[in-house]
């Protein structure tokens, strides 16, 4: 059974550049959470997607968005970055939107 | 709103010393409340979970119990390891499975 992925591993962006995450969900979930970690911190809740639809967003700007697609795979958009949002991004997915979170490793983002 | 409270770390224990981790919530309602942790270079992993009040979460020799009445879930365990070293992370879910909101993480270094 394949694990929660991905990717990249390390990101170097500017400031008001967009960025594109990936994960791929673990085989069978249909729910994906993504996360902000900012060196330190614990995660906070960026949004969930549950089926191809926004399930649930944490007090993040628009700016932040996602997809979810067919294949249940996601990927977090960043546009305008600044430089508070350098960060390990967490992906998890689940079984269904109530069942437990399996989290990747996660991509640093670094905004310079 | 939600939150988590855990005790500034970092905690350093010698092999086979007794651990306590506090954690407490602020929450409304009936929140899940779980335990993850993050060995060094790996993602989150779920360590024990609680979905009701005194119920006990277990998993390798650590434990925690939903205390609503002081609106604690403080992870314990008898006896560490080195193998123990790692961040911990208390963290709830207002809805099982949804919308977590997680503490600031402990870090546990544990010398032989």
């Amino acid at each position: 059974e394949t694990g929660v992925t991905q990717s990249p591993t390390h990101l170097i962006k500017t400031r008001g550049q967009q960025v594109t995450l990936r994960c791929s969900s673990q085989s069978g979930h249909n729910t994906v959470s993504w996360y902000q970690q900012a060196l330190g911190q614990g995660p906070q809740f960026i949004f969930q997607y549950y089926r191809e639809e926004e399930n649930g967003r944490g007090n993040f700007p628009p700016r932040f968005s996602g997809l979810q697609f067919p294949n249940y795979s996601s990927e977090l958009n960043v546009n305008a970055l600044e430089l508070d949002d350098s960060a390990l991004y967490l992906c998890a997915s689940s079984l269904s939107a109530t069942y437990e979170q399996y989290f990747g490793p996660g991509t640093r983002l670094t905004v310079t | 709103g939600n939150s988590v409270t855990q005790m500034e770390g970092p905690v350093t224990l010698s092999e086979e010393a007794f651990l306590t981790i506090n954690c407490t919530y602020t929450a409304t309602g009936y929140p899940s409340l779980f335990w993850y942790v993050q060995y060094p270079g790996e993602g989150l992993q779920l360590l024990l979970k609680a979905t009701k009040a005194d119920d006990k979460g277990s998993n390798k020799g650590f434990e925690a119990t939903y205390r609503k009445e002081t609106t604690s879930f403080h992870l314990e365990k008898g006896s560490v390891q080195v193998s123990d070293s790692a961040v911990y992370f208390c963290a709830l879910s207002p809805n099982y499975g949804q919308n977590f909101v997680f503490g600031p993480g402990t870090r546990l270094s544990v010398l032989p």
